[in-house]
């Protein structure tokens, strides 16, 4: 399978632990994002990297919040003191970095995050 | 107000019928539009990109009004399989940052 992993696929935790997800975009895609969806709503933007600069950041993404993509292939997004409100699956997309108007981002599977 | 907005539905529909979901987008600077489909508990995945011309794929058509900021899709001939969430989906800014819409959920019954 070359699409976009996603592990774990599921994480359940206590309020107050930290987590960390890490995702392998498509190997020959160089834009990574980071989104959360929550029951009923589209998924929202978190993060993006372009190689392995985070080139931006949502509101969203709280101080607790840190991603990283350190050689430019898989990122990981940690989040420090779990809270009630993080449960949600968190989704990692990648794209191609040429130009053009309709760059799909593929999806992974997400993990689903639940906090007791 | 919410960047992209959908009618949450659901839809319900029975086999074979034509369905339409619409969908409304605030910011006119938006460069590209998408409709991506998304199943229970799945990922979503790219259904199909909306040009301004107006775009088919199949039993699938896809139509861009930029100058009323509104989005439609088609869906002829409704099959079992087409039952899952459909999401908006805009493009906007430099960096392909993508804002989907709640999504509008469609069922299709025998």
């Amino acid at each position: 399978d070359t699409g976009v992993s996603q592990d774990p696929r599921h994480k359940i935790t206590k309020r107050g632990q930290n987590v960390t997800f890490r995702c392998d975009p498509i190997s020959e895609h160089n834009r990574l994002y980071w989104y959360r969806q929550t029951l009923g709503q589209g998924p929202e933007f978190l993060t993006y990297f372009q190689n392995e600069a985070q080139l931006e950041k949502s509101r969203l993404l709280s101080d607790r919040f840190s991603a990283e993509r350190p050689k430019g292939s898989f990122s990981t997004l940690e989040i420090q003191r779990t809270e009630q409100g993080d449960s949600a699956m968190y989704l990692c997309a990648s794209s191609p970095g040429w130009q053009g108007r309709d760059q799909p981002q593929h999806f992974g599977d997400g993990t689903r995050l639940s906090i007791l | 107000r919410k960047e992209v907005e959908q009618d949450p539905g659901p839809f319900n529909v029975p086999e074979g019928a034509t369905v339409a979901f619409n969908c409304t987008y605030s910011n006119s600077a938006s460069q590209s539009f998408f409709w991506y489909r998304q199943d229970c508990r799945k990922e979503p995945k790219l259904l199909m990109s909306v040009y301004s011309s107006g775009n088919e794929d199949g039993r699938f058509t896809a139509q861009l009004n930029r100058a009323s900021q509104y989005i439609s899709l088609l869906i002829r001939d409704s099959k079992l399989s087409d039952s899952a969430t459909y999401l908006c989906v805009v493009k906007s800014g430099g960096y392909n940052k993508l804002i989907f819409g709640a999504g509008t959920r469609l069922a299709v019954h025998p």
